[in-house]
């Protein structure tokens, strides 16, 4: 299975902060990655995929980077509707897994 | 609008059977990879399976935690996707999520959640 691991798995920051969190897999994966937000009593959101692309409608602020074994998602600055927690998740191999998530407070 | 139901969630002994429905509107369930994912209260997410399109054979592959379990299967007709759950196990307490599979083969469409509860 593929490991991803994310970090750091919780921070605080300032509104108006930018905020970069990072994904490792445990083996290459391409640009099979995605980020997701989520918080707390709701469903996961879809905010980028294929490493870089934004989801229809997410917010400019949100991007992605990264290829092969190390990714990063930066919020450019911080809002309050963005504390959240945020998920990676790699589709390059089955089973399917998600990073431990990364909490982002103020 | 695009969207995805959830429902069938409950408190099952353990043992137990459960049956999970989500109900899909805006788009044809059919078209598209239709996954599920759950989370344990306080944890992350987890993949538990998916069903391939039509297109595909409507082929599934689930999570070794879950499989010979777990089945996933569509109603074409009511446009809906369902998750039998048979041995529930304490352990499989969760929200159980029904995601479509979009752009880049991951997630871009989520239902809002069912919880599921083992216990004695």
């Amino acid at each position: 299975d593929i490991q991803l691991t994310q970090s750091p798995s919780s921070l605080s920051a300032s509104i108006g902060d930018r905020v970069t969190i990072t994904c490792r897999a445990s083996q290459g994966i391409s640009k099979s990655l995605a980020w997701f937000q989520q918080k707390p009593g709701e469903a996961p959101k879809s905010l980028i995929y294929g490493a870089s692309n934004l989801q229809s409608g997410v917010p400019t602020k949100f991007s992605g980077s990264g290829s092969g074994t190390d990714f990063s998602l930066t919020i450019s600055s911080l809002q309050p509707e963005d504390f959240a927690t945020y998920y990676c998740q790699q589709s390059k191999s089955y089973p399917i897994t998600f990073g431990g998530g990364t909490k982002v407070e103020i | 609008e695009v969207q995805l139901v959830e429902s069938g969630g409950g408190l099952v002994q353990p043992g137990g059977s459960l049956r999970l429905s989500c109900a899909g509107s805006g788009f044809t369930l059919t078209d598209h990879y239709m996954d599920w994912v759950r989370q344990a209260p306080g944890k992350g997410l987890e993949w538990v399976g998916r069903i391939r399109n039509k297109a595909n054979g409507s082929t599934t592959v689930y999570d070794a935690s879950v499989r010979d379990r777990f089945s996933i299967s569509r109603d074409d007709s009511y446009n809906s996707l369902y998750l039998q759950m048979t041995s529930l196990r304490i352990e499989d307490t969760a929200v159980y999520y029904c995601a479509r599979v979009g752009r880049g083969y991951t997630f871009d469409i989520w239902g809002q959640g069912t919880m599921v509860t083992v216990s004695s």
